[in-house]
């Protein structure tokens, strides 16, 4: 299932940097788009969404971008910091398919100090 | 901070077992949900369950899986005869309202199966 792609499976970043990590998508049905936040032994923790009908939502050190001509989403974190560390997973929506997610593959983000 | 609680954290089974992995949702929580990664691979959508019915199921939830809320609290996914493809981390997640996505993920249940 390629409907979510995220095309960079790792990225290092010094502390205090923009990390910044990509998503794109094929399914023009898709209305909803999220990131989640993954730590070892743990389960997805949801950080940051977007609707489809805004092209950017800001949360803090958070910022998700989106660009429906492009399919394209992105996050952006800065200053990037130690405990941001994790797996980020892109994941979408169609609101005819109610909270049925479809993620992408994830990009492991080191912060480095 | 309310959570999604789930046991076992790990079972291992052996191929043509029955397993069942449980959940406990948060408890204002109306809509559940499992989800499965197999290692390496993406997380997948298997269910979703809303006043006691399923209500949106994918093509990998086939006759061998079911779910059930038994009482007030528990979710549960039953898996009948296990294959060594059902090896993964099962996600249980629950959500206060539908079409936002926002989903709250338990801390997962590996199943091993040999």
């Amino acid at each position: 299932d390629q409907q979510v792609k995220q095309n960079s499976p790792s990225l290092s970043v010094q502390e205090g940097r923009i990390s910044i990590l990509n998503c794109d998508y094929t399914n023009s049905m898709f209305d909803y788009f999220l990131w989640y936040k993954k730590y070892p032994a743990e389960g997805p923790t949801f950080l940051i969404s977007i609707s489809s009908i805004k092209d950017k939502n800001e949360d803090g050190r958070f910022t998700v971008f989106l660009n429906k001509s492009a399919k394209h989403l992105s996050l952006h974190i800065v200053p990037s910091q130690p405990g941001d560390s994790a797996v980020y997973f892109c994941a979408a929506s169609a609101k005819a398919a109610g909270n049925k997610l479809t993620f992408g593959g994830g990009t492991r983000v080191l912060v480095k100090p | 901070e309310p959570e999604v609680t789930q046991t076992p954290s790990h079972q291992v089974t052996q191929m043509g077992q029955e397993v069942i992995l449980r959940c406990v949702p948060i408890s204002n929580h109306l809509y559940f949900y499992w989800y499965r990664q197999i290692l390496g691979q993406k997380v997948e959508f298997l269910v979703s369950f809303y006043n006691n019915e399923i209500s949106e199921k994918s093509e990998i939830f086939d006759d061998q899986f079911s779910v059930e809320r038994p009482d007030g609290s528990n979710f549960t996914l039953k898996i009948r005869s296990t294959k060594l493809e059902d090896s993964a981390m099962y996600f249980c997640a629950s959500s206060v309202r539908v079409n936002t996505g926002e989903l709250f993920f338990g801390e997962g249940s590996r199943l091993t199966v040999l």
